[in-house]
């Protein structure tokens, strides 16, 4: 059974704090991606990753970074987390031209 | 103006009821995707196609290339099928774009 895990359902943070959110598959997928999600807005991509060690900006890259140092985990990191960047996060992985197969969702609240 | 359009945004249908939520596009594509987001979050792909109609159960869904448009049908409606329901296409660079979803409420 296909899984894409993210580490974390829910997650509090302060201002200024620098957060860690993990995501793995286990479907040997090349590619995943971080999204964002807000009210009216949709799903809005942060950086994705076509490879181990590659990464791409996406729509929205500014205030967060990413790594992928091994090809089942796509880390994304908020340097210094800021009360706009409270969301609902959701990870993603596909192989490409094919579904793609989302986590559960973080939802982060910054104060 | 969003590459990918949904509506409505909001649908409340009385269990039974034949639901359908419309999706419109603006860009050349690869493939169109429906998924299916219920509270807390987690999203599953219902379907994804190029051409044609796809049926998985009481969904269907289709696409007309020419008019850029797609359709998702939900028959027999229950409230367990209550969820937002994104359209999204991907575009022929192999990116993805997303529509902002509908948010379906089924009442018994």
């Amino acid at each position: 059974d296909v899984k894409v895990t993210q580490s974390s359902r829910y997650l509090v943070k302060r201002t200024g704090e620098k957060v860690f959110l993990e995501c793995v598959q286990d479907m040997d997928h090349e590619n995943m991606f971080w999204y964002r999600q807000d009210p009216g807005l949709g799903l809005r991509l942060i950086y994705f990753s076509y490879d181990v060690k590659m990464k791409e900006k996406g729509d929205i890259p500014e205030g967060y970074s990413v790594s992928r140092e091994k090809k089942e985990r796509f880390s994304l990191i908020l340097e210094s987390a800021s009360t706009n960047q409270t969301s609902m996060y959701l990870c993603a992985s596909r192989e490409t031209n094919s579904i793609q197969y989302f986590g559960a969702g973080t939802r982060l609240s910054v104060l | 103006k969003n590459e990918v359009e949904q509506s409505p945004q909001n649908l409340t249908a009385q269990e039974g009821e034949f639901i359908t939520i419309n999706c419109s596009y603006s860009v050349g594509i690869s493939a169109l995707h429906w998924l299916q987001q219920h509270p807390g979050g987690g999203i599953v792909s219902l379907f994804m196609l190029s051409s044609g109609k796809k049926k998985h159960g009481r969904l269907i869904a289709t696409i007309n290339i020419q008019e850029k448009h797609s359709s998702l049908h939900i028959t027999a409606s229950h409230p367990r099928d209550s969820a937002v329901y994104i359209c999204a296409v991907r575009l022929e660079a192999n990116d993805m774009r997303f529509g902002a979803g509908t948010r379906l409420t089924v009442k018994p």
